[in-house]
């Protein structure tokens, strides 16, 4: 079993819809919590961190269910912008991560 | 320009050949990381530094070699490539800390043929 799980997808969306991605870890003992954006053959970049009481970036919300070992993000008005590859992110021990296997979001006009 | 550069971009190798791939960062980051990303396996941890001449292995050691004798600097050697170690990697580096942000390079598109 995998540390951290995501749904590949792809969800495709139109524009200005609502769509919600979620994540499962195994371990426990995971500190860290965050949501990593990745473009096409690009570098991934840090979207959000995730913390216990959730959090929001714009359209943008986090939240965590460490009871249930899930992770999950919402994004509100979608954008064409917004199609990318999302990456769930765990931090277990010292300063490394897990990455999920992405979930692929397509927003169409 | 502050940031984490890799090179090369691409690069195209035989099998058995040995093949280094460079990182330099200029923030001074003590922990630098390499990942190889693979479809259907997401991103892996190869290996990974605390610090300048501290090394240790990630989830997929076999087949590379890493070394750090600066603080900046995080090469990734493939003492003999061989087909599947195909793949895009990835240098990354962060701050010590719980809720620090990595930052990823750009990626080495490595093709061994």
């Amino acid at each position: 079993r995998k540390e951290v799980e995501q749904d590949p997808g792809p969800f495709n969306v139109p524009e200005g819809a609502t769509v919600a991605f979620n994540c499962t870890y195994s371990n426990s003992a995971s500190q860290s919590f965050f949501w990593y954006r990745q473009d096409c053959r690009k570098e991934p970049k840090l979207l959000m961190s995730v913390y216990s009481s959730g959090n929001e970036d714009g359209r943008f919300t986090a939240q965590l269910n460490r009871a249930s070992q899930y992770i999950s993000l919402l994004i509100r008005d979608s954008k064409l912008s917004d199609s990318a590859t999302y990456l769930c992110v765990v931090k277990i021990a010292g300063n490394m991560l897990t990455f999920g296997g992405g979930t692929r979001l397509m927003v169409k006009p | 320009d502050a940031g984490i550069t890799q090179s090369p971009r691409y690069k195209i190798t035989e099998t058995g050949r040995q093949v280094t791939l460079m990182c330099h960062q200029t923030w001074s980051h003590s922990y630098m990381f390499w990942y190889r990303q693979d479809l259907g396996h997401g991103l892996r941890l190869i290996y990974y530094s605390a610090a300048a001449d501290i090394t240790d292995k990630g989830e997929v050691p076999d087949g590379y070699v890493v070394s750090r004798s600066k603080t900046e600097n995080f090469p990734l050697t493939l003492e003999s490539a061989t087909r599947s170690q195909t793949s895009v990697y990835f240098c990354a580096s962060s701050e010590s800390g719980w809720d620090t942000e990595a930052f990823f390079g750009q990626g080495t598109r490595l093709t061994v043929v």
